[in-house]
């Protein structure tokens, strides 16, 4: 069936380091795709998206690219802040009444 | 701005209490959504409505009920609270219209029944 599986946290990074955070789906369909951040006390943001193969979102130094072949969206950010400090959850959904979220990768950057 | 607002971001309850989780959007979206956030095991959704009065069960509807009476309103209700429906429960909406099912996230209600 349809899930979403990516990277267990906690993922502990130096202020100005790469982050790569994995996310791999499993979709009957070509789903659009999608990464939420979840600031503490707060509710889930959408942080980027990509509606099809190839596609790369990107939002706020963080992007991801669509990859069919791999059935991949890893997040990337070239040099993390303190301020990134948070949850992130991969989804997917193909249909406008059904998301698929991973378990969430929690970030904690050290300045 | 889509706006989604949820009744209150703590609660607490007795376990066998009615509870009632209220939540407002504010952008017209006719999909609204129920999920519950636990520690490693991500979101799950419980219930989700694409239409006033209508409502579909999501993977875990045991022990929950949902009331969509009016568009921008979609309630939870927690028919008789027991411990294990401890948790933070996030309400979400979205438009129903291709390339806008963005799902727009309320700032989640902890609730903790004792």
């Amino acid at each position: 069936g349809d899930s979403v599986t990516q990277m267990e946290g906690p993922v502990t990074l130096s202020e100005e380091a790469f982050l790569t955070i994995n996310c791999t789906y499993t979709a009957t369909g070509y789903p659009s795709l999608f990464w939420y951040v979840q600031y503490p006390g707060e509710g889930l943001q959408l942080l980027l998206k990509a509606t099809k193969a190839d596609d790369k979102g990107s939002n706020k130094g963080f992007e991801a690219t669509y990859r069919k072949e791999t059935t991949s969206f890893h997040l990337e950010k070239g040099s993390v802040q303190v301020s990134d400090s948070a949850v992130y959850f991969c989804a997917h959904s193909y249909n406008f009444n059904k998301f698929y979220f991973g378990s969430g990768t929690k970030l904690n950057v050290k300045p | 701005d889509v706006k989604v607002t949820q009744s209150s971001r703590y609660l607490v309850k007795r376990t066998g209490e009615k509870v009632f989780l209220e939540c407002v959007q504010d952008m017209d979206h006719e999909n609204m959504f129920w999920y519950r956030q636990d520690p490693g095991l991500g979101l799950r959704l419980i219930y989700f409505s694409y239409d006033v009065k209508m409502k579909e069960k999501g993977d875990i509807p045991e022990g929950y009920s949902v009331s969509r009476e009016k568009k921008e309103r979609f309630s939870l209700i927690l028919e008789s609270a027991s411990t294990n429906q401890t948790s933070m429960y996030l309400c979400a909406s979205s438009d129903r219209l291709a390339g806008k099912e963005t799902q727009y996230f309320g700032p989640g209600t902890r609730l903790l029944v004792l």
